[in-house]
C-alpha cells in the first residue's frame, strides 16, 4: 500500500510568517510530487509540482524534495489569511495514479 | 472553456437507493479518476481510467460501479451496497503520465437521509 503521510494540524500562523507544510511518502518508486490547495467545501486545486531533488520557487512558494529522505514539503512566505485553507500533497509513480495524504489545515491569523 | 463539470452539486440519497454521478471534462484528457473525501481526512481513489471502455478499481470499490464509454465520459454509481456513502466526491482527470497534474470538479455532496 503506497502511502503518503502529512500532518493533519492544524498549524497556525501569523500573518506574515512563513508557513512550512511537510509531507513523507513510502513508495520509493515516486517520481513527481504536487500541492494542492483545497478551501472548505471547494475542490482542490494546483498550487506546485516538482520532479527533481532541490527547491523550486513560485512567487510566494517554494516546493522541496529529498528522495533520499523521501520528503516533500511546501514552504509559504509573507502568509496571508488568504492561504488558510488545507493542503493537499500527492504523489505519482510509475503507475500514473495520484495518491493523496490526508492535507494539512493552515490557518493564518492577522 | 475547458475543464471538468461534475452535476449535481448536492444530492440525497434514501436508504436502499442507487444513485449517479456525473463527471464530464472537455480537457481531452485520457485519464479519469473518482475521488471519496470524507470530513478531515484525504481523497481515497474509488474508480479510474485511463482509456476508454477500460476501468481499474482503486482503494475503495465496494459499492460503487463505474463506466467510460465515451472518452468525455466518466459516471459513478453509489449502490444500496455502499453502507455509509454519505461523502463529497471529487472527479478528476489527467493526462496519462508520471509529471501531469490532475485537474478537478467543483465535487458533489452526497448525503443519506
Amino acid at each position: 500500500q503506497k502511502e503518503v503521510e502529512q500532518n493533519s494540524g492544524p498549524l497556525s500562523v501569523p500573518e506574515g510568517a512563513i508557513a512550512s507544510l511537510n509531507c513523507t511518502y513510502s513508495d520509493r518508486g515516486s517520481q513527481s510530487f504536487f500541492w494542492y490547495r483545497q478551501y472548505s467545501g471547494k475542490s482542490p486545486e494546483l498550487i506546485m509540482f516538482i520532479y527533481s531533488n532541490g527547491d523550486k520557487e513560485d512567487g510566494r512558494f517554494t516546493a522541496q524534495l529529498n528522495k533520499a529522505s523521501q520528503y516533500v514539503s511546501l514552504l509559504i512566505r509573507d502568509s496571508q489569511p488568504s492561504d488558510s485553507a488545507t493542503y493537499l500533497c500527492a504523489v505519482k509513480g510509475g503507475s500514473y495514479i495520484p495518491t493523496f495524504g490526508r492535507g494539512t489545515s493552515l490557518i493564518v491569523h492577522p | 472553456d475547458g475543464g471538468i463539470t461534475q452535476s449535481p452539486k448536492y444530492l440525497f440519497r434514501k436508504e436502499g437507493q442507487n444513485v449517479t454521478l456525473s463527471c464530464e471534462q472537455n480537457l481531452n484528457h485520457d485519464a479519469m479518476y473518482w475521488y471519496r473525501q470524507d470530513p478531515g481526512q484525504g481523497l481515497r481513489l474509488i474508480y479510474y481510467s485511463q482509456i476508454v471502455n477500460d476501468f481499474q478499481k482503486g482503494d475503495i470499490a465496494e459499492g460503487y460501479s463505474v463506466s467510460r464509454e465515451k472518452k468525455e465520459s466518466f459516471p459513478l454509481t453509489v449502490t444500496s451496497a455502499q453502507k455509509n456513502p454519505t461523502a463529497f466526491y471529487l472527479c478528476a482527470s489527467s493526462i496519462v503520465g508520471v509529471n501531469t497534474e490532475a485537474f478537478f470538479g467543483q465535487g458533489t455532496r452526497l448525503t443519506v437521509v
